[in-house]
């Protein structure tokens, strides 16, 4: 079974542009989380979907903003970018539910590196 | 605020040592505790998860610690091996909720 598929792997952005990322969930999995991986804060929460609805959210400005798919495949976007944004975003897919549970645990991609200049 | 509270923040280990990473956490609720390793230019792989019901759980060389009433929970690698060389983080959750992160641990393994 492939696991999840983060697109595109590596990005260059100017500050002020934007940016979508694209994530395929493993094959049956319903729910799909995002995080930003950065060296100083570790890895932050940015919000989770599961059937297309927006269940949590984490104290991120709405310059981020994501959606689900009715295949379970997600995006997320970024407006106005600033040097702050880069990091490496971590997409994850869990099975059912919501959040991350011992019988439904995280699975993740291989991120996406984003570097804003 | 930090939920999850993780140390050391890096540690070095010869070939065979154990390797010790301490995770504290201060929610109650919380009743899912996993653990993740994560190679450079990869993402965090689940590498072992415990209950609260449980007190020791073991999977090859790794196992997990938990100390329901210090609310305290910790990672021991066996034999450590150069392969080991990664970054550990510990990780809570309860249900509808977000999984939510320590800091993480650099382990170094010298051979």
């Amino acid at each position: 079974k492939a696991g999840v598929t983060q697109t595109p792997r590596y990005l260059i952005k100017t500050r002020g542009q934007q940016v979508t990322l694209s994530c395929s969930p493993i094959s049956g999995h319903r729910s799909v989380s995002w995080y930003q991986q950065t060296p100083g804060q570790g890895l932050q929460f940015l919000f989770e979907y599961f059937s297309e609805t927006q269940r949590n959210k984490g104290n991120f400005p709405g310059r981020f903003s994501g959606r689900q798919f009715s295949n379970s495949r997600s995006e997320m976007n970024v407006s106005t970018l600033e040097l702050g944004d880069s990091a490496l975003y971590l997409c994850a897919s869990s099975l059912v539910g919501t959040g991350s549970s011992y019988n439904s645990p995280l699975h993740f991609g291989n991120g996406t590196r984003l570097t804003v200049t | 605020q930090q939920q999850v509270k993780q140390s050391p923040q890096s540690l070095i280990v010869q070939k065979g040592g154990i390797s010790i990473i301490n995770c504290a956490y201060e929610n109650t609720a919380f009743d899912y505790f996993p653990w993740y390793q994560q190679f450079p230019g990869k993402g965090p792989a689940l590498l072992i998860a415990i209950r609260p019901d449980v007190s020791e759980k073991k999977e090859g060389r790794f196992t997990i610690s938990f100390n329901k009433s210090a609310k305290q929970f910790s990672l021991h690698i066996m034999d450590s091996q150069p392969g080991d060389s990664a970054t550990y983080f510990c990780a809570a959750s309860k249900p509808d909720y977000k999984l939510s992160f320590g800091a993480g641990t650099t382990v170094t393994v010298r051979a």
